[in-house]
C-alpha cells in the first residue's frame, strides 16, 4: 500500500539550532515528492518538488533531499518565523496523491 | 501574487442536506484538485480535474460527491446528502501542469455537519 510517514510529529528548536525532518514513503512508482509548509488556518504552501533519488533543492534556510525510501527537509539556523507544520506528500504513477500527517515545528527565540 | 480563493470559509449544514463548496483557481492554471482534512488527520486526495472532466479520483470520492467547472473561473465540489463524517476542512488546489507540478492551495472551507 502506498503511504507517507513523517517524523517526528513535533519538534521544538532553539533559534539557530539546525535539524532535519524525515518523510518515509512506500510507493509502487513515484512521480514526485512534495514538501509544503502549513500555517494555522491556512492552506499548504508549496516549498519543493523532488522527482528522483539523489535530487536536492534549496530555498533560503531549507534544503530538501530524496532517496529511494525517504526524503529529508533540513532546516539550517532556523528563525521563529520558520515555525509551522511541514507536510510531505507524493504522487504515484497512478496519479494518486498521499500526504503525511506533518511535523509541527516550533522555533523558540 | 495570484492565489486560489475558496468560499465560504466556514459552512454549517444539517445532515442530509446538499452543500456546494466554491473555489476560484489561479487564472492560467489548467488542473484543479479537491482535498479534505478531517480534524487531526492527514490531508486526503479526493479528485483531480482537467479539460472539464475528472482525471483521477480516490476511493473517498464516491457517488455523493461531484465536481464542476460551471464557468471560466469557478470550480465547485458538491456533496449531495451530507453525513456527519463529511465534517472536515476542504481544500481546493490548482496547478499549471499535471500531476507532479507544484499545486497552489486555497485556505480551505471548514464544513461542519450537524
Amino acid at each position: 500500500e502506498d503511504q507517507v510517514t513523517q517524523s517526528p510529529e513535533a519538534l521544538r528548536l532553539q533559534e539557530g539550532e539546525s535539524s532535519s525532518l524525515n518523510c518515509s514513503y512506500t510507493v509502487s512508482g513515484l512521480r514526485g515528492l512534495f514538501w509544503y509548509r502549513q500555517d494555522p488556518g491556512k492552506g499548504p504552501e508549496f516549498l519543493f518538488t523532488l522527482y528522483s533519488a539523489g535530487e536536492e533543492k534549496e530555498k533560503e534556510r531549507l534544503k530538501a533531499t530524496l532517496t529511494k525510501k525517504e526524503s529529508f527537509l533540513h532546516i539550517t539556523a532556523p528563525k521563529p518565523e520558520d515555525s509551522a507544520t511541514y507536510l510531505c506528500a507524493m504522487v504515484n504513477t497512478g496519479n494518486q496523491f498521499y500526504f503525511g500527517t506533518g511535523t509541527s515545528l516550533t522555533v523558540i527565540p | 501574487e495570484p492565489e486560489v480563493t475558496q468560499t465560504p470559509s466556514h459552512q454549517v449544514t444539517q445532515m442530509g442536506q446538499e452543500v456546494i463548496l466554491r473555489c476560484v483557481p489561479i487564472s492560467n492554471h489548467l488542473y484543479f484538485y479537491w482535498y479534505r482534512q478531517i480534524l487531526g488527520q492527514k490531508v486526503e486526495f479526493l479528485v483531480s480535474f482537467y479539460n472539464n472532466e475528472i482525471s483521477e479520483k480516490s476511493e473517498i470520492f464516491d457517488d455523493q460527491f461531484s465536481v464542476e467547472r460551471p464557468d471560466g473561473s469557478n470550480f465547485t465540489l458538491k456533496i449531495r446528502s451530507t453525513k456527519l463524517e463529511d465534517s472536515a476542512m476542504y481544500f481546493c488546489a490548482s496547478s499549471l501542469g499535471r500531476v507532479n507540478q507544484p499545486q497552489h492551495f486555497g485556505d480551505g472551507t471548514r464544513l461542519s455537519i450537524l
